[in-house]
């Protein structure tokens, strides 16, 4: 059983498309969260839900739109494609301020 | 300020103890973290440290924390080549439901 998922593992697309990347978790936990690892595996906070609420917006270009549906689900959507958005994003969950578990990357390549 | 430090590389021969060393600003972060990342894989907790403690073993893992000095260490005793990866360090600033990362150090262990 996977606990923190997300689809797709890869994703290659051209400049100004818009794309989303979905996350679920099935730990039960209550607090979700995106981070964005670069070329040079520097990994920063993006955003952070709780409870299905914002509660942690870094400095993210405005193009980039989180979603939770539920609080299972964490999505992240992103307008006109730039070629510095390419990265690995990872999902994580945590329960609280308890640990948090992340899932496997999707690795987004844009050309 | 929120800053975590680590150096870069680390290179061991099998069967010999690895220390990672690590650095971060931020006293009130409540907990600290060990992340372990394969290459091409998603990013595992290997384990954490309460912040009043001062050590913690689990198996062949030592944790220090040195809160005067804000510094924190990794020992991994009998390395195997199944250690290789990049460890990265992070802080969890108190108040914020964040992880910080270090810029992670890459392991790499020969026979």
């Amino acid at each position: 059983d996977t606990a923190v998922s997300q689809t797709p593992k890869y994703l290659v697309t051209q400049m100004g498309n818009d794309k989303s990347i979905k996350c679920e978790q099935n730990l039960g936990h209550d607090t979700m969260y995106w981070y964005k690892q670069d070329s040079k595996k520097f990994l920063k906070i993006m955003f952070s839900y709780n409870n299905k609420e914002l509660i942690i917006n870094e400095t993210v270009p405005n193009r980039f739109s989180p979603k939770s549906p539920d609080k299972a689900h964490l999505n992240l959507h992103i307008n006109s494609l730039e070629l510095g958005d390419s990265a690995v994003y990872f999902c994580a969950s945590s329960q609280n301020w308890d640990e948090q578990y992340f899932g496997p990357g999707t690795r987004l390549t844009v050309t | 300020g929120e800053d975590v430090e680590q150096s870069l590389f680390l290179s061991v021969r099998e069967g010999d103890s690895s220390v990672i060393n690590c650095t971060y600003t931020d006293s009130s972060s409540t907990y600290l973290y060990w992340y372990k990342q394969e290459p091409g894989a998603g990013l595992q907790l290997l384990t954490y440290i309460f912040s009043n403690m001062d050590m913690k073993q689990d198996q062949r893992l030592t944790v220090l924390l040195n809160k005067k000095d804000k510094h924190l260490s990794l020992r991994i005793a009998d390395t195997q080549t199944g250690d290789s990866a990049i460890y990265f360090c992070a802080e969890s600033p108190g108040g914020y439901n964040k992880l910080i990362f270090g810029a992670g150090t890459r392991l790499a262990v020969h026979p």
